[in-house]
């Protein structure tokens, strides 16, 4: 069964810095995976997807994500944080042999924090 | 606004009535889901709909829920009886179906609809 794992409920970053927000998987088979951010009261919002090709994917606001398929990770990255990055986070996994065309599995979402 | 929207926002109701929640997805989008968020935890899957056929469900929806999508566009999610457990975000996204199938197409979700039920 697919799975997706966020080690860290909470990441905090002065503004400026670099920051990354972990992500790790596991699949039977290939995965597609899948960043969103949430803000309060808000739904998901597409970050950025790794499908196949270049392990490095740019997104959305500045993020990249960096598919690591012997580390089953797939972390986000942005080399200079802004206050109004301050967020939930949510990874995300499908497997591409899953027999549920459909089948999306967030992980538990990791809050960031950007102090000025 | 282009995106999915859906509503009500924000609803409160007693323990054993019925509520309905409507989606109206992404106007050109063939594939529409339905998710429940809980607090501290990321949204679960519930039901999928591609056109006006639900092709998949999860077995978190329960004999008590029901959702229809009759023309392929928006989308209808009710909950029968309700319980305090069912007190939950419920979010809907839609995505454009591809030749690659839907595991690799993006989902857009709307705001949600909050559930209370007291």
């Amino acid at each position: 069964a697919q799975s997706v794992a966020q080690p860290e409920d909470q990441v905090n970053v002065a503004e400026g810095n670099p920051l990354t927000v972990k992500c790790t998987y596991s699949v039977s088979g290939n995965p597609y995976l899948f960043w969103y951010v949430q803000y309060p009261n808000r739904g998901l919002q597409f970050l950025l997807k790794y499908i196949t090709g270049d392990n490095l994917v740019k997104g959305s606001y500045g993020f990249e994500a960096e598919f690591n398929k012997s580390q089953t990770s797939f972390h986000l990255k942005k080399p200079s944080a802004l206050v109004s990055d301050s967020a939930l986070y949510f990874c995300a996994v499908r497997d591409m042999w899953d027999s549920s065309a459909s089948k999306i599995i967030f992980g538990s979402g990791t809050r960031l924090s950007i102090r000025p | 606004d282009t995106g999915v929207s859906q509503n009500p926002r924000h609803k409160i109701t007693k323990r054993g009535q019925n509520v309905t929640f409507r989606c109206d997805p992404i106007s050109e989008h063939n594939r529409l889901y339905w998710y429940r968020q809980t607090l501290g935890q990321g949204p679960e899957f519930l039901t999928y709909f591609q056109n006006e056929a639900q092709l998949e469900k999860s077995r978190l929806l329960s004999d008590r829920f029901s959702a229809e999508r009759p023309k392929g566009s928006f989308s209808t999610l009710e909950i029968q009886r309700t319980e305090q457990g069912d007190s939950a975000m419920y979010l809907c996204a839609s995505s454009l179906g591809t030749l690659a199938g839907a595991r690799t197409d993006t989902q857009y979700f709307g705001p949600g609809t909050r559930l209370t039920v007291l």
